[in-house]
């Protein structure tokens, strides 16, 4: 059982290039959600869904731009990169089971813009 | 504005001996509290957590302490030890958006 897995690991990327993250969860979760760390800082949220086909806003989701097309893949996109968002991102999904439930982690993707 | 703040950016306690991290937060919705651990280069693990109608839950060598009127919570690790250094995250959920996060404390465990 793999949890939540990240692609790619690492990254660099230059001013102003794109890229997709890759977030796949085989835990059959309903919600998932896009975190960035930057150093010192706690992880702030970037976008999230709770559902297939739907997306929603988190507290910094200016320059990203997400989409949850199959039940158990969530992508964060990337269209102009900048070196502001050089950071480590997380993926985390969640399921709506009975009671409370604690979000999984992904193990990161290291995401470095020049 | 920081909504669930970790003061102590690190802790050092000797291996044996009873750890305390702590959080303190400011918005009355949250509703679920957490404690992820991390270490470098892997994603937050989940720890611990209690419900805003509780005010204490353990698990084994853990203990999360809840006190509403206070907006804080504590998380209790006895005995400490070395497996156990690594950065603690307090999380709180007020809704289906996400969890707010505290910036972390680094716990070392000294042997």
């Amino acid at each position: 059982n793999a949890g939540v897995t990240q692609t790619p690991k690492f990254r660099v990327l230059k001013t102003g290039q794109s890229m997709t993250l890759l977030c796949a969860q085989d835990m059959n979760h309903e919600y998932m959600y896009w975190y960035r760390q930057d150093p010192g800082m706690g992880l702030r949220l970037i976008h999230y869904s709770v559902g297939e086909g739907t997306t929603a806003k988190g507290e910094v989701p200016d320059g990203y731009n997400v989409s949850r097309l199959k039940k158990q893949n969530f992508l964060l996109g990337l269209e102009s990169a900048a070196p502001s968002q050089t950071s480590v991102y997380f993926c985390a999904s969640l399921t709506i089971g009975v009671g409370n439930q604690p979000q999984h982690f992904g193990d990161g993707t290291r995401l470095s813009i020049l | 504005d920081q909504q669930v703040k970790q003061n102590s950016p690190s802790l050092s306690v000797q291996e044996g001996r009873i750890s305390i991290l702590n959080c303190d937060y400011t918005n009355s919705m949250f509703d679920y509290f957490l404690w992820y651990k991390k270490y470098p280069a892997e994603g937050p693990t989940f720890l611990i957590s209690i419900s805003s109608i509780k005010d204490k839950n353990e698990d084994g060598r853990f203990t999360v302490f809840l006190n509403k009127s206070a907006k804080h919570l504590s998380l209790h690790i006895v005995p400490s030890q070395p497996g156990d250094s690594a950065v603690y995250f307090c999380a709180a959920r007020g809704g289906a958006d996400g969890l707010t996060f505290g910036k972390g404390t680094h716990l070392i465990i000294q042997p």
